[in-house]
């Protein structure tokens, strides 16, 4: 069975870089089915998509946090990674990662479909 | 990009049915089948519900269903029981610039 579980620090600065892993076990990261996608929720509030990155490397974003995201996938140790720059109080979050069902494929893109499954959740608390 | 706007909350006694709309625009709920829903325990992370509209995962009861007209998608709780109180979330493919938008949640309650 496919588990995800996120890593990382649970406190970051303000203005500096938040730095999250993946480990995905039970299965490989490097299949064309699949996209990887990390996803955040503020306390209290409500999901919030980040980005996806395909097996092939192709990577989406979420255009309101594009210009601070990068997504990036390790195969060799079956982990994608998460980096959001230039934080702030408002990136306060539970960021969760999951797999992302790959559909049918277009001219431009290979669509994304559900989350299934999900990691746990790691709490990032941004805070001088 | 802005999310797909549902209730803030729904409420229903055990055995009733409960629906949960998901109103977005035609450019992601109307231009696309790629609607899914999740559901959240406090503390806990979503579980998927319903995916490409109307279908049900293993294991999902079958007293959740979903359906789209339009711009709407929804999810249907029918014979509601205590364990289904927990925040709803949809979820539909926007197209290959926003990609993916989720809605703003919905917290159902069991009386």
């Amino acid at each position: 069975q496919l588990q995800l579980q996120e890593s990382g620090p649970g406190l970051v600065k303000p203005s500096e870089t938040l730095s999250l892993t993946c480990t995905v076990s039970g299965g490989s990261i490097s299949s064309s089915s699949y996209y990887w996608g990390w996803i955040r929720q503020p306390p209290g509030k409500g999901l919030e998509w980040i980005g996806s990155i395909y097996y092939s490397g192709s990577t989406y974003y979420n255009p309101s946090l594009k210009s601070r995201v990068t997504i990036s996938v390790d195969t060799s140790k079956n982990q994608f990674s998460l980096k959001l720059s230039s934080v702030t109080a408002a990136d306060t979050a539970v960021y969760y990662c999951a797999r992302q069902t790959a559909g049918p494929r277009t001219a431009v893109v290979v669509i994304p479909v559900w989350f299934d499954p999900w990691g746990q959740g790691t709490l990032v608390t941004v805070s001088s | 990009q802005s999310a797909l706007t549902q209730p803030r909350s729904v409420s229903g006694s055990p055995g009733q049915s409960v629906t949960i709309s998901c109103t977005g625009t035609s450019s992601d709920v109307g231009g696309y089948n790629y609607v899914s829903w999740y559901q959240q325990h406090p503390g806990k992370a979503p579980k998927l519900m319903i995916y490409d509209v109307s279908k049900r995962p293993s294991g999902v009861p079958d007293r959740f269903s979903g359906s789209k007209s339009g711009n709407t998608a929804s999810l249907t709780i029918s014979g509601l029981q205590a364990e289904d109180e927990a925040d709803y979330y949809c979820c539909s493919y926007a197209g290959s610039y926003t990609f993916q938008v989720f809605g703003t949640g919905t917290k159902v309650t069991v009386l």
